[in-house]
């Protein structure tokens, strides 16, 4: 079990769909993180959220679309994929205000887009 | 951001102590590093942390030496279960966690 859930676990989608992945976490963490992992691939940042506010976006394509609500929840919306976006979504957060703060990762949700 | 360059692989038998050493050449005053597990399917998971020295705690000891431009995971008797990808991370808090390339430990019996 982890302190991070993601929701779904799996997912497959079309490439027409519009769907959404949900993060949510209760330690009081105010950094939110969303990472990409291919097969045999370590992950890839995405974007992170500081605050609720979005603070950095690694070029990530504009079919995917982050938000958070509020200091618990982050989504990342989701519309006309490509079969190569298939991949393991991993959340994370970590506390913003200590230095020594790991990141904490949920177990991610398998998305697969035919 | 300190870039990191580990091995892509190591093979070691159970029982046996592992060590996977990790280069961050530049990495910054502020930066701590961090060490993370990862099996298939599933996030990655905290192992260690420190910022010099040697850090132990209950499943690995962490050494970094007095120029902090490396770091070495240690592993004691490994079992089957600790096949994985293993992970270093330098950075601070708020930062842009990058992911560098992992270890692959491949425990044989």
């Amino acid at each position: 079990d982890t302190e991070v859930t993601q929701t779904p676990k799996h997912l497959v989608m079309g490439m027409t769909n519009k769907k959404s992945l949900k993060c949510e976490q209760h330690m009081g963490h105010r950094a939110m993180y969303w990472y990409k992992q291919k097969a045999k691939k370590p992950p890839e940042l995405m974007f992170v959220y500081s605050y609720e506010k979005l603070s950095i976006n690694e070029s990530v394509p504009s079919r995917f679309s982050p938000e958070c609500p509020n200091s618990s929840l982050l989504n990342l919306h989701l519309h006309a994929l490509q079969p190569e976006d298939s991949a393991l979504y991993l959340c994370a957060s970590a506390a913003i205000d200590r230095e020594k703060s790991p990141l904490h990762f949920g177990n991610g949700t398998r998305l697969t887009v035919t | 951001l300190a870039k990191t360059t580990q091995p892509i692989s190591m093979d070691s038998y159970e029982g046996q102590e592992v060590n996977i050493t990790c280069s961050h050449n530049n990495i910054a005053t502020n930066d701590y590093i961090t060490w993370y597990q990862q099996f298939p399917s599933q996030g990655p998971r905290f192992i260690i942390q420190g910022y010099k020295t040697k850090v132990t705690n209950e499943v690995a000891s962490l050494f970094i030496p007095a120029d902090r431009k490396s770091s070495t995971l240690s592993l004691p008797r490994v079992s089957l279960s600790d096949t994985a990808v293993y992970y270093c991370l330098v950075g601070s808090y708020g930062q842009n966690f990058v992911f560098g390339p992992g270890t692959r430990l491949s425990v044989l019996p």
